[in-house]
């Protein structure tokens, strides 16, 4: 089955770090772009970070340029998000989501996952 | 950064209406726009990319269009199904930006 899974989202103070992880499976993972894209509660779509297939292309929201860092093991099938330096409106659903709509040279998310909650507060 | 507005923010209708809904990026983005349907609680769903392209699976009801700064989603006759919140995003340039959404409500 086609299909993209998160993990590691949970409850941090403000200051701290979490980890989110993707794991992909029923399709060739190392052939797409894949993102992570955020909804705080009861908001619209943020979209956060983006990563090429080799994972030497990264792209970032302004919001999240120097704390997040996303990341890829093509071998594992896994898409990751480290996130430090959170704050509390950094609380969001995270979904990860695999660019394969293809059009020109833009490549449009076709695939996601269920989403991980993470949740800043003290 | 692009920025996208939808309009309007709220619609109510009915089954077998036909709505539009129309998004608008501050600067021209070709035709790198999707559309995205979402329920509570669920992930978005992609209906239409590239401004016009219907994803596969998505019903014939469904249409896009436009090109430049101005884009309407169609739904030619809504089914119960169809309520929800719908998104636009524009894929011109970083930061991939989303609009603030339309909620389609019953009537």
């Amino acid at each position: 089955e086609v299909q993209l899974v998160e993990s590691g989202g949970g409850l941090v103070q403000p200051g701290g770090s979490l980890r989110l992880s993707c794991e992909a499976s029923g399709f060739t993972f190392s052939s797409y772009y894949m993102g992570w894209v955020r909804q705080a509660p009861g908001k619209g779509l943020e979209w956060v970070a983006n990563i090429n297939q080799g994972g030497s292309e990264e792209n970032y929201v302004d919001s999240v340029k120097g704390r997040f860092t996303i990341s890829r093991v093509n071998a594992k099938n896994s898409l990751y998000l480290q996130m430090n330096s959170l704050r509390a409106e950094d609380t969001a659903v995270y979904y990860c989501a695999r660019a394969g709509a293809n059009w020109g040279s833009r490549w449009y998310y076709d695939l996601w996952g269920r989403g991980t909650l993470v949740t800043v507060s003290s | 950064d692009i920025q996208l507005t939808q309009s309007p923010s709220f619609l109510s209708a009915s089954v077998g209406d036909r709505v539009t809904i129309t998004c608008r990026a501050s600067q021209g983005i070709s035709s790198y726009l999707a559309w995205y349907q979402q329920k509570p609680g669920i992930a978005p769903k992609l209906l239409i990319y590239a401004a016009s392209t219907l994803q596969s699976g998505v019903p014939s009801s469904f249409s896009g269009s436009g090109s430049g700064t101005e884009f309407t989603l169609t739904i030619s006759s809504l089914q119960p199904e169809d309520f929800a919140t719908y998104y636009c995003q524009q894929l011109n340039s970083y930061p991939f930006t989303f609009g603030p959404g339309t909620k389609v409500d019953i009537k």
